[in-house]
């Protein structure tokens, strides 16, 4: 247990809808890390939030937000739904040093119909 | 960030040592090497880090030339619970430090 949970396991949505996922990160932590991993493109870097600041941005979509609340918890959201968004989602988060690791929550499974 | 080359896929035996290596000819000075374990529908998991030399921890070492133009993750006695996707990934750890997963090796250990 990487001490960062997810929320929900499992989305099965339509296409053009909008969805909200969640992260809490390890106790301390105070930047979160958000992934989406398809069978085709593999592990792809989205967005980066340090103590409720966004820091570093990868290939997110304009149609994906994100943010981190002064909990330091962090929300994903993914909005007007295509087929092709249907990946896992991984929120990892660090503590934010120099030379640190990140730890993987257990993902949440999108599924856009 | 550095480009990384490792193989696609390894086969190994229970009880097998199992080295897995990978290129990274332009790593920078600052540049760590990090490597990360991921089984299906987990995330990764951290493994081992290093700079320079040798680094062993309690689940694997991690050997790195002189010239940091290559490393090899090295897991002793491997079970069929290590079969699993390996990712090697090279960068500056500061706190704006975004990892690049390249394709991984995936290791299948056999009984």
């Amino acid at each position: 247990d990487s001490g960062v949970t997810q929320t929900p396991k499992h989305l099965i949505t339509a296409t053009g809808q909008r969805v909200t996922l969640r992260c809490s990160p390890r106790s301390g932590d105070l930047s979160v890390y958000w992934y989406q991993q398809s069978l085709d493109q593999g592990l792809q870097f989205l967005i980066q939030y340090y103590n409720g600041e966004e820091r570093a941005k990868g290939n997110i979509l304009e149609r994906f937000s994100a943010q981190q609340f002064p909990d330091l918890h962090s929300e994903l959201n993914l909005s007007s739904l295509e087929l092709g968004d249907s990946a896992l989602y991984f929120c990892a988060s660090s503590d934010g040093l120099a030379r640190d690791t990140q730890y993987f929550g257990p993902g949440t499974r999108l599924t856009v119909l | 960030l550095a480009k990384t080359t490792q193989p696609i896929s390894m086969d190994s035996y229970e009880g097998q040592e199992v080295n897995i290596t990978c290129s990274h000819n332009n790593i920078a000075t600052n540049d760590y090497i990090t490597w990360y374990q991921q089984f299906p529908s987990q995330g990764p998991r951290f493994i081992i880090q290093g700079y320079k030399t040798k680094v062993t921890n309690e689940v694997a070492s991690l050997f790195i030339p002189a010239d940091r133009k290559s490393s090899t993750l090295s897991l002793p006695r491997v079970s069929l619970s290590d079969t699993a996707v390996y990712y090697c990934l090279v960068g500056r750890m500061d706190s704006s430090y975004k990892l690049i997963f390249g394709s991984g090796t995936r290791l299948l250990v056999r009984p």
